[in-house]
């Protein structure tokens, strides 16, 4: 079975804080997203990688960056947190970019920002 | 602009059949794709049409017609457990575009 795992389930952080949310995947999979959750807004892509050292932009990558060094590990950086960030963060990885293949979640971090 | 449409929620017994509707509006098209979120929990891969058709997974079957632009997701026997948000996601170009959920009420 695929294994995604967030590093933290919960955090807060306060406005301008540089936040680091990392993601691990144990399957070899090629690709990795990170989306954000909110009420009434669905799953939105902030950024994606298809391969290490790779990234593209989702659709609300402004003020978040992403690393990715390792092909199990996929970070998100919010540079400077502010209280629109708040959110449900998920992360998701794939297998290969031929065709269409599910994706797999995480259980998600819940980031507040005061 | 992409956009996907289903309703916001759907209400139903143990027992029951309840089909949850999905339409979309997008270009380069690939396939639909359906997930199910419990509340608190992740989203998880419930099934992908890429072609005309249904596609029949246990008690869940998923329908595609890429002509009307039209696709739903069908569960059978409903259980309690399957209270949950249902997502609707477009394939293109290797992303997924996801409708803002349906959230399915089970009621004994």
């Amino acid at each position: 079975d695929v294994k995604v795992t967030q590093s933290s389930r919960y955090l807060v952080k306060r406005t301008g804080e540089k936040v680091f949310l990392e993601c691990v995947q144990d399957m070899d999979h090629e690709n990795m997203f990170w989306y954000r959750q909110d009420p009434g807004l669905g799953l939105r892509l902030i950024y994606f990688s298809y391969d290490v050292k790779m990234k593209e932009k989702g659709d609300i990558p402004e003020g978040y960056s992403v690393s990715r060094e390792k092909k199990e590990r996929f970070s998100l950086i919010l540079e400077s947190a502010s209280t629109n960030q708040t959110s449900m963060y998920l992360c998701a990885s794939s297998l290969s970019r031929q065709g269409y293949q599910p994706q797999h979640f995480g259980d998600g971090t819940r980031l507040s920002i005061l | 602009g992409q956009s996907l449409e289903q309703p916001s929620e759907v209400t139903a017994v143990e027992g029951a059949i309840v089909q949850i509707n999905c339409t979309y509006q997008t270009s380069g098209f690939y396939g639909l794709s359906w997930y199910q979120q419990h509340d608190g929990g992740a989203p998880t891969f419930l099934s992908y049409n890429a072609l005309d058709g249904l596609e029949e997974t246990g008690r869940f079957s998923s329908f595609l017609s890429r002509s009307d632009s039209y696709g739903y997701l069908l569960l059978q026997e409903l259980q309690m457990k399957d209270s949950a948000s249902y997502f609707c996601a477009v394939i293109i170009n290797r992303k997924l575009i996801w409708g803002l959920g349906t959230s399915l009420a089970v009621n004994p």
